[in-house]
């Protein structure tokens, strides 16, 4: 079946380090999307890509970065941790048609604690 | 900008109730409407989709309808479970992009 992967599941880093977080999906869509969920504001939208070599930023992309060279996946970088960086990412995927939006599917989701 | 409002913000009913949930959107310039459920410490999962040219979609005992001209969308679930306790969330869709409610905390009494 086709599924949607993170990696790694729960992160502990320090202040100031470089952190990758890996996201993979076997659904073999064009459109990859990062989100970040914290309390009191809901999930939000960090990067998305609508395919290969195309990157967007969205509503809170300062301090993120990703990269987009195949279809299966969009790691997300922080360059330079900070401590309001920790929270819960999602990596979500979608079918992609022009005038026409489809459902997304999420994985499971990145426990990132930055300290 | 797209603002997306659920209330309430948590909710609890007795099993076997009927209940409705609630969503409003401030641009009625969207392609679609998701309703998602979210288990604790767990990923989303996608209960519903509605296309803006939709009124209504059904899957078991959930039913969701859309009103655009109002911005607004319900989420009906039937003869409630302890197992439905989880948090649902909203997300209207522009283009491709998703803009999230803050989501409703629903428990489920036995």
């Amino acid at each position: 079946d086709a599924e949607i992967t993170q990696s790694p599941r729960h992160k502990i880093t320090e202040t100031g380090r470089q952190v990758t977080l890996a996201c993979h999906q076997t659904w073999n869509h064009n459109n990859m999307f990062w989100y970040r969920q914290d309390l009191g504001h809901g999930l939000r939208l960090i990067h998305y890509s609508y395919g290969v070599q195309d990157t967007n930023k969205g509503e809170v992309s300062d301090g993120y970065s990703v990269s987009r060279s195949n279809t299966e996946d969009l790691p997300l970088t922080l360059e330079s941790a900070a401590s309001s960086q920790t929270s819960v990412y999602f990596c979500a995927s979608s079918e992609s048609t022009s005038g026409r939006a489809y459902e997304q599917y999420f994985g499971p989701g990145t426990r990132l604690t930055v300290t | 900008k797209q603002e997306v409002t659920q209330i309430p913000a948590a909710l609890s009913v007795p099993e076997g109730e009927n209940l409705v949930l609630n969503c409003s959107f401030t641009d009625s310039a969207i392609y679609n409407l998701q309703w998602f459920r979210q288990d604790p410490g767990k990923g989303l999962t996608s209960l519903l989709l509605i296309q803006s040219s939709q009124r209504e979609q059904t899957s078991g005992r959930l039913n969701a309808s859309l009103d655009k001209s109002s911005g607004r969308s319900t989420l009906y679930i039937a003869a409630s479970q302890p197992g439905d306790s989880a948090t649902y969330l909203c997300a209207v869709g522009g283009s491709e992009k998703l803009v999230f409610g803050k989501g409703t905390k629903l428990t489920v009494n036995p």
